[in-house]
């Protein structure tokens, strides 16, 4: 079974610059997750999708982040304009949907390391 | 608001011994309870999953409980090698909600 792809692996940009990443989720997986990860802290979830839809964005700065997963599978997160403060690993997870009482197993892709100058 | 407290924050040991990790929650409504271990530049790798209704977990030299009426989860891990040297975490997951700490970062010397 492949697991959760993501691309770039690396990503170095001026501040102001906009990027984009994208992730692949694991096949048949139809909850979505990204999440930043700053140096030597937890990740913090961004934004979480059910299928195309969205379940939660209450961390996501929506003044500059953006996120989509159109067809419900891979999805693309976007930060325009970069500042320094979001020099970070992105990380994508995806899990298997049931309707329990909280999220399933969640499985990592690599993540994306982001760079702001 | 719901806040995950990893003890201790980082760990050094020779190889051999037996360790114990601590989680902490301060809203006990958890859902089920996923240990990660994070290799430094590297993603999230699942160690165990507690479901809803179980209370513990095993996976090798690995074991997991869950107390949910405290709040609390444990991570044991036996007779510990230098390939466990990595940050380990523990998210709450409830309500579609999921919450990490800072980890706790473990270093096991040969």
């Amino acid at each position: 079974e492949a697991g959760v792809a993501q691309s770039p692996r690396y990503k170095i940009i001026e501040k102001r610059q906009s990027v984009a990443f994208w992730c692949n989720p694991i096949s048949g997986h139809a909850t979505l997750y990204w999440y930043q990860q700053i140096l030597g802290q937890g990740p913090k979830l961004l934004i979480q999708f059910q299928n195309n839809g969205v379940v939660d964005d209450s961390q996501l700065p929506k003044d500059r982040f953006s996120a989509e997963r159109l067809k419900g599978v891979d999805s693309t997160l976007k930060i325009q304009p970069a500042k320094l403060e979001d020099s970070a690993v992105y990380l994508c997870a995806s899990s298997f949907y049931w309707r329990g009482g909280g999220n399933n197993e969640q499985f990592f892709g690599p993540g994306t390391r982001l760079t702001v100058l | 608001k719901q806040e995950v407290t990893q003890i201790p924050a980082a760990l050094s040991v020779p190889e051999g011994e037996n360790l114990v990790l601590n989680c902490s929650f301060t809203d006990s409504a958890i859902y089920n309870l996923q240990w990660f271990r994070q290799d430094p530049g590297k993603g999230l790798t699942s160690l165990l999953l507690i479901q809803s209704s179980q209370r513990e977990q095993t996976s090798g030299r690995l074991n997991a409980s869950l107390d949910k009426s405290s709040g609390r989860s444990t991570l044991y891990i036996a007779a510990s090698q230098p390939g466990d040297s990595a940050t380990y975490l523990c998210p709450y997951t409830g309500g579609f909600k999921t919450i990490f700490g800072a980890g706790t970062r473990l270093f096991v010397k040969a």
